[in-house]
């Protein structure tokens, strides 16, 4: 079965600090992998977009890392701001799964503190 | 550009009532989607439509009822609303298919409510 797990759920950090978010997953075959971001009662947005030839992606203070053959991705977060408080979803994308290619994760709920 | 938007933002319905979720977007995407968001678990697929006139159901599809007559707008019906049915809402849209990589802008969601 197609599924994807982050961690950890919940995560609380300083303002200024750096913080690593985990994604695995078992979706076969792999299309591409995408870091959403999704702030407090708005819809989730994207940050990033993995394919299967890509190790590693940037977009301003976010990176995004894919290891195809272990089915792991990271997304770090350097140097933190109290804007970055939100939940962020692993979402992962089957080549055929019929009417549903798209598997989310749970998601990482990370808050930055001052 | 507005993008996708949503409305209403919240709703409040009673155990058999009916009613429709609006959306609409300006970017003259030809896949559009709708998703329930629950506490603990993933967003999960409603129905989707890869242009007007086509819809097809996702992943938990009973209940509810879709329709595409233009490109702009896909609204979504629940029948005869269950409390099963509390969730988000949202609305997402993107120029072709996430399968081939392309990303969803998503509307800011309808918190329902059904008592």
């Amino acid at each position: 079965k197609n599924q994807v797990e982050q961690s950890p759920q919940s995560l609380i950090i300083l303002e200024g600090k750096n913080c690593t978010l985990q994604c695995n997953y078992t979706v076969s075959p792999f299309s591409n992998l995408r870091w959403y971001k999704q702030d407090t009662g708005r819809g989730p947005v994207s940050l990033t977009i993995m394919t299967f030839s890509e190790n590693t992606k940037s977009n301003g203070r976010y990176t995004a890392t894919l290891d195809a053959d272990t089915k792991q991705s990271s997304l770090h977060i350097t140097a933190s701001q109290l804007s970055d408080s939100a939940s962020y979803i692993c979402v992962v994308s089957a080549l055929n799964s019929g009417n549903t290619p798209l598997v989310f994760g749970k998601g990482t709920r990370l808050s930055v503190i001052a | 550009n507005a993008g996708v938007t949503q409305t209403p933002k919240f709703q409040v319905l009673k155990t058999g009532q009916s009613m429709t979720l609006q959306c609409a977007q300006d970017m003259n995407h030809e896949y559009m989607s709708w998703y329930r968001q629950d506490p603990g678990m993933g967003l999960r697929l409603i129905h989707y439509s890869v242009g007007a006139g086509i819809t097809d159901q996702g992943e938990v599809p009973n209940g509810y009822n879709v329709s595409r007559s233009t490109t702009e707008d896909f609204p979504l019906r629940l029948l005869s609303a269950a409390p099963s049915q509390t969730s988000v809402y949202f609305c997402a849209s993107s120029y072709g298919t996430p399968r081939e990589g392309y990303g969803y802008t998503f509307g800011s969601g309808t918190r329902l409510t059904v008592v």
